[in-house]
């Protein structure tokens, strides 16, 4: 069964530490993403990456740390430098196509500082 | 740059009735057009896409959208709205300006919400 799973579903943090977001496809997919989503304002882009070993900074990476060690896997480290960590995290993954394909998503993490 | 732009933030309509959510985008070259559904605490779902073609694209769950270039709207729209489209929903756009750069723009979503 493929798809793309995320983990935990809640997190809860005290202020000051790092955590890590896991996110894991079985898709076969060579671009993943990860999003944040507050109320109101959509789903803004932290990091990409389009191949292993390689990723880009989106719209909002700073106090976030990524890695692209294998194909499957896109784990997103939340640190103490972010400075309003409590949100919805959204992890994406889509084929490299020409015309692209849809986007598909994982069930997301909430992640509350304590 | 490319962008889309949901002008609502709430639609409301009655069950039975027909209902349009709308998006208008701005890009260069050729729009490649989403749209997604999100129930609360959950990802977002892929509705239906416009690449090429037939203006009116059918997608999942009895939606479509109309794709009108002269007006760069891409409109979701179902004849018959249930209690159980009442979601978040979002319009994006995959965006061209590098050359195998595979970013996806995302509209600040609309949120349906279908009375009985």
């Amino acid at each position: 069964d493929g798809g793309i799973t995320q983990s935990p579903k809640y997190l809860f943090r005290k202020e000051g530490q790092n955590v890590t977001l896991s996110c894991e496809q079985n898709l076969n997919h060579d671009a993943m993403y990860w999003y944040r989503q507050d109320p109101g304002q959509g789903l803004r882009l932290i990091y990409y990456s389009q191949i292993v070993n390689d990723f880009q900074k989106g719209d909002i990476a700073e106090g976030y740390s990524v890695s692209r060690e294998k194909k499957e896997s896109f784990p997103l480290t939340v640190t103490s430098a972010q400075k309003n960590p409590t949100a919805f995290y959204l992890c994406a993954s889509t084929p490299k196509k020409h015309p692209p394909n849809e986007q598909f998503f994982g069930p997301g993490t909430r992640l509350t500082v304590l | 740059a490319q962008s889309v732009a949901q002008p609502e933030d709430q639609v409301n309509v009655a069950e039975g009735n027909p209902l349009t959510v709308k998006c208008t985008y701005s890009v260069s070259g050729n729009p490649y057009l989403f749209w997604y559904v999100q129930y609360p605490n959950r990802g977002l779902q892929f509705l239906l896409k416009y690449i090429t073609g037939d203006n009116l694209v059918k997608g999942s769950y009895g939606f479509e959208a109309e794709f009108n270039k002269s007006q760069t709207s891409f409109h979701l729209k179902k004849p018959s709205a249930l209690v159980s489209d009442s979601a978040l929903y979002f319009c994006a756009v995959r965006d061209i300006k590098l050359e195998g750069t595979y970013k996806y723009i995302f509209g600040t979503g609309t949120r349906l919400k279908v009375l009985a």
